[in-house]
């Protein structure tokens, strides 16, 4: 079974440019999430997709983060613009339907704002 | 408020030491999720272990065991005999409600085994 695809694995921009993510969820896995994983820190959830929809994207700063998940499948991650801050790796994760069940996370993206 | 804390920042043995990382969480509901994952250099967290709020029986799984304890509000992880390849970061995550599936991680512990 193929885990949790997540393309770029590096990325390295300027302050002010724009980034996507891509991640591709385990087959057959309704819910996926996005985390922020700060250096040194553990992962902070971003936001939470069931299918389609955004179950939780609370910690999600709106005003320059967005995330979609079209057809219920891929999700991209964007980021516009880009601050120094938002360096970080960025994980996706998927999970079957129900509570308690564990997440399987993708190898991450490394972004590195200058 | 729901919080993990993981006060070893680093611990450093040799192989085939027994070592134990610590974690403590808080929470006031009474039913939640407790996990650990392993982060080793490739970056991809590795599932470890779920535990709901309502079984507190230790497990067993080869080298690795797990302590959960709700009077202490402490679910610890010990692996015996150490080996290089268990050099990572561990992460202790606590699951609360059935409405969302956020985890909340502490900030983990590196664990770095020589050889």
């Amino acid at each position: 079974e193929a885990g949790v695809a997540q393309s770029p694995r590096y990325k390295i921009i300027e302050k002010r440019q724009s980034v996507a993510f891509w991640c591709n969820p385990i087959s057959g896995h309704a819910t996926l999430y996005w985390y922020q994983q700060i250096l040194g820190q553990g992962p902070k959830l971003l936001i939470q997709f069931q299918n389609n929809g955004v179950v939780d994207d609370s910690q999600l700063p709106k005003d320059r983060f967005s995330a979609e998940r079209l057809k219920g499948v891929d999700s991209t991650l964007k980021i516009q613009p880009a601050k120094l801050e938002d360096s970080a790796v960025y994980l996706c994760a998927s999970s079957l339907e129900g509570s308690g069940i564990e997440q399987y996370f993708g190898p991450g993206t490394r972004l590195t704002v200058t | 408020a729901q919080k993990v804390t993981q006060a070893q920042t680093e611990i450093s043995v040799v192989e085939k030491e027994d070592v134990t990382l610590d974690c403590v969480y808080e929470t006031r509901d009474t039913t939640y999720y407790l996990f650990w994952y392993k982060q080793p250099p490739s970056g991809e967290l590795v599932f470890l272990i779920r535990r709901n709020s309502f079984d507190e029986q230790n497990e067993i799984s080869g080298r690795y065991s797990w302590n959960f304890q709700k009077s202490t509000s402490s679910f610890n992880f010990t692996i015996t005999a150490s080996q290089v390849v268990d050099s990572a970061v561990y992460f202790c995550a606590l699951r609360v409600s059935y409405n969302t599936d956020k985890l909340i991680f502490g900030t983990g512990t590196r664990l770095q085994v020589f050889p």
